[in-house]
Order: C-alpha cells, then sequence, then structure tokens
C-alpha cells in the first residue's frame, strides 16, 4: 500500500516551460488536492478533485490545470512556468465522508529560474 | 469564507517546559480541525483531528487539543516538551459535510525552537 504517490521530488524549471507534477493513490479515494506551501503562507488550495472527471478551483489556481480521468490519478500541470511558481507541491487524497484520515504526499520541490 | 489564524510565528520553549500553540478560525458552521507538524524538508505529519465528540483530542506524541467553540479556538498543547519536538507547526480547518479532505484552509503555521 503506497498511499499517495508524488513524482519527480524536485525539479528545476526555466520561466515559460510547461510540465506536469504526478499524484497516485491507491486507496480509491474519492477525494484528492493540490496545494503550495509557501514560506510564512502555510498550505493553500491550488484544485481539487470530488471523482474522476469532476474538479473545481481553490485559492490560488491562476497558472494551474488539473484533470481527474480516473480515481487513481490527479495530475497538476504548469502551463507556462513563472518564477512566483517556485514553491512546494502536496497532493493530498481522502475518502468522502466525515472523520476520514487525509493523507498527504511527500511533496515536490519546484523551483522555476 | 473560511480562515485560520495562528498568531505566534515563532515561539521558544526549554526542554521540559510546557507548550501551547494557538489557533484561532473563522467558519460558518461546526468546523473539521486539524494540527499538522512538520520538520525540515519533510512532509505533514498528523497530530491529531476533530470532527465532533469530545472537545478534548488527544493525539499523537504527547499532544492534545481543546476545541473551544465559543472562542473559535483549537489550541495545542503538550505538557512537557522534547528537543525533537522543535518543527513547525500548523493549524488547518475543513468543510465537516464532505470530511474537509478536499478543501483544507491553512493557519501561516508556528515555528517552534526547543532549548536545551
Amino acid at each position: 500500500n503506497a498511499g499517495v504517490t508524488q513524482t519527480p521530488k524536485f525539479q528545476v524549471l526555466k520561466t515559460g516551460q510547461s510540465m506536469t507534477l504526478q499524484c497516485a493513490q491507491d486507496m480509491n479515494h474519492e477525494y484528492m488536492s493540490w496545494y503550495r506551501q509557501d514560506p510564512g503562507m502555510g498550505l493553500r488550495l491550488i484544485h481539487y478533485s470530488v471523482g474522476a472527471g469532476i474538479t473545481d478551483q481553490g485559492e490560488v489556481p491562476n497558472g494551474y490545470n488539473v484533470s481527474r480521468s480516473t480515481t487513481e490519478d490527479f495530475p497538476l500541470r504548469l502551463l507556462s512556468a513563472a518564477p512566483s511558481q517556485t514553491s512546494v507541491y502536496f497532493c493530498a487524497s481522502t475518502r468522502q465522508g466525515s472523520g476520514n484520515t487525509i493523507y498527504f504526499g511527500e511533496g515536490s520541490w519546484l523551483t522555476v529560474v | 469564507a473560511q480562515s485560520v489564524t495562528q498568531p505566534d510565528i515563532h515561539i521558544t520553549v526549554s526542554e521540559g517546559a510546557s507548550l501551547e500553540l494557538r489557533c484561532n478560525y473563522s467558519y460558518g458552521a461546526t468546523p473539521y480541525l486539524f494540527w499538522y507538524v512538520q520538520s525540515p524538508g519533510q512532509g505533514l505529519q498528523l497530530l491529531l483531528k476533530y470532527f465532533s465528540g469530545d472537545t478534548l483530542v488527544q493525539g499523537i506524541k504527547g499532544f492534545e487539543a481543546e476545541f473551544k467553540r465559543s472562542q473559535s479556538s483549537f489550541n495545542l498543547r503538550k505538557p512537557s516538551v522534547h528537543w525533537s519536538d522543535a518543527a513547525e507547526y500548523f493549524c488547518a480547518v475543513g468543510p465537516i459535510l464532505t470530511g474537509g479532505g478536499n478543501k483544507l484552509t491553512f493557519g501561516t503555521g508556528t515555528q517552534l525552537k526547543v532549548e536545551l
């Protein structure tokens, strides 16, 4: 049981490049989310999904796209990377309903130069 | 809109001393509340959570938190701090009806330093 797996763990991009951060979970969780963490700002919600085919925007969605074609996968796409997107990204998943444990991935460190 | 305030950016305590980290939230309904800890370069570890029942919640590593609805607070406490507790602590709130797992709002964190 791998839990929530994020890849890559570290990535350096040039401004304007595109890339996809991968997130996969093997627990058949309905809910998946992406957060970014910046110093002094805690974690902020980028996008989330309540099931395959359903996504919605969080607090800071600009510059990011998501899709949820399967229950297991929730990739985060940076269309044209900017230095402001230098951050640590966390993926999370949980089962629908109250009281369930939320599982976080180990994070992806992204630097845009 | 939901929000979380952690008023203390940095806290320093001596090893063996008691600890209280403050968390105040703003939310329109009964919230789902969490405390997470993060060591440098690491991911998030759940310390404890509250969504119903006893307002005093016990967590891992000897931590506890008390939900006070009248004060909109969910403060984290530990009777005796260990040097290994030095880390950053985050309070978070989410919508209880959906389990909160898809829409958490985090505080800005409190950095704990432990003096030996």
